[in-house]
């Protein structure tokens, strides 16, 4: 069974463009759960995609957006970029939803994103 | 909401030794408990999850943690490291009934093997 797959595993974008990174969960997965990794914050929650619709979100501004598609592939968009949105981006999926979706959250292995 | 406190950023050993990885949480709401591993460019692997029952949770590669409620802790340890322990490693929470803001992690804890 393949796991969860996040392209492009590396991008560098320029101050004030839009990127777009891509996240295809396990086969049968419905929850996908983007997380941003820096050092200085550690891991932090942006938002989690069930079925299509935004479940929740985190304390990120508008800036970062997100949507799924009905096979469950999802995308994220951060427009314009500032150079602290230099970060490895996770994203997680889950065949649960609800609390015990984070019981079974398995991660892809990042888009490392660097903001010149 | 929920916070995660791992009390040691970055914690040397030397090989064959145990190791203990600290881990305290606050929490309002009864929780789930996860410690996670990274290994360098890689993403998060789950090692071993409290969700009910015993108290002491083991993994398949030797670590264990245990969940004590009263000191709202869920410490990592492991008899005897091995080189290939090497890694960060996260501790995180999520409330039992689920939240805004799906897991929240520790700030994590770089493990160092020593030869």
């Amino acid at each position: 069974k393949a796991g969860v797959t996040q392209t492009p595993r590396y991008l560098i974008k320029t101050r004030g463009q839009q990127v777009t990174l891509s996240c295809s969960p396990i086969s049968g997965h419905r929850s996908v759960s983007w997380y941003q990794q820096t050092p200085g914050q550690g891991l932090q929650f942006l938002f989690e995609y069930f079925s299509e619709t935004q479940r929740n979100k985190g304390n990120f501004p508008g800036r970062f957006s997100g949507r799924q598609f009905s096979n469950s592939r999802s995308e994220m968009n951060v427009s314009t970029l500032e150079l602290g949105d230099s970060a490895l981006y996770l994203c997680a999926s889950s065949p649960a939803q609800g609390p015990l979706r984070a019981t079974e959250a398995f991660f892809g292995q990042g888009t490392r994103l660097t903001v010149v | 909401a929920q916070s995660v406190t791992q009390l040691d950023s970055q914690v040397p050993v030397f090989e064959e030794a145990p190791v203990e990885l600290r881990c305290n949480y606050s929490s309002s709401v009864s929780v789930y408990l996860f410690w996670y591993v990274q290994y360098p460019n890689q993403g998060l692997q789950l090692l071993l999850k409290y969700l009910s029952g015993s108290t002491l949770v083991k993994s398949i590669n030797g670590f264990e943690a245990e969940f004590n409620k009263s000191q709202t802790s869920f410490h990592l340890r492991k008899p005897s490291v091995h080189i290939s322990d090497t890694a960060e490693y996260f501790c995180a929470v999520s409330g039992y009934r689920g939240g805004a803001d799906g897991l929240t992690f520790g700030k994590g804890t770089h493990l160092i093997i020593q030869p």
